[in-house]
């Protein structure tokens, strides 16, 4: 049974343009939510990151907006460049441990 | 430089052949784990550590083994390889704590024939 629910597979979006990633999760007692961004032929990077008792949070162009009682987090990401087309992967955790559920990647081409 | 290194970086191997992927990190991070990445299926966690000698099965553990003797090495062996097992590995290490970021690896490209 995936844990975390990853959609759309990909995403095609003009520059300048809003991307939006979403992702669901079933298991209430995960207590930390980051995304990572992977550029081909490269390991995946922490992009962003969040913790349930916040609903949103913001590092520059990306945010993550948390939704509790649904049990669903996106990615937004404002003012979309070439540079940001990659494959984003959100994900699900315990700040505790260290046994991570990624989602199945969204890969994200934006256009000039 | 603060890095993950994994080696090989890509291997072609036939089936039963033993064979184990080198994972060692220099950030003196307590924890590390192994993922493999398959199209359409993401990342899955197939072992992870928290410190030395303490291992646990992710969630798609079998066919594999890990061992951690020291801090900074985490090695994956495969003892009978087959071909399901085709796949792109990631090693990761992180500290804990608050946001436990993982640090990633370049990666292993296997190919079981």
């Amino acid at each position: 049974q995936q844990q975390v629910k990853q959609s759309p597979q990909s995403l095609i979006v003009q520059k300048g343009g809003i991307s939006i990633i979403n992702c669901a999760y079933e298991n209430t007692a995960f207590d930390y939510f980051p995304w990572y961004q992977q550029f081909p032929g490269k390991g995946p990077a922490l992009l962003i990151a969040i913790r349930p008792d916040v609903s949103e949070k913001k590092e520059g162009r990306f945010t993550i907006s948390f939704n509790k009682s649904a049990k669903q987090f996106s990615l937004h990401i404002m003012d979309s460049q070439p540079g940001d087309s990659a494959t984003y992967f959100c994900a699900a955790s315990y700040l505790a441990g260290n046994q991570f559920y990624f989602g199945t990647g969204t890969s994200l081409t934006v256009i000039p | 430089e603060a890095q993950v290194t994994q080696n090989p970086r890509y291997l072609i191997t036939v089936t039963g052949k033993k064979l184990t992927v080198t994972c060692s990190q220099n950030m003196n991070h307590e924890y590390m784990s192994w993922y493999r990445q398959d199209p359409g299926l993401g990342l899955r966690q197939i072992y992870y550590s928290m410190n030395v000698e303490v291992t646990d099965k992710g969630d798609v553990p079998e066919g594999y083994k890990v061992s951690r003797k020291e801090k900074r090495n985490f090695p994956l062996i495969l003892e009978s390889p087959s071909p399901n097992q085709t796949s792109l590995y990631f090693c990761a290490s992180s500290f804990p704590g608050a946001y436990n970021e993982q640090f990633f690896g370049p990666g292993t490209r296997l190919t079981v024939l």
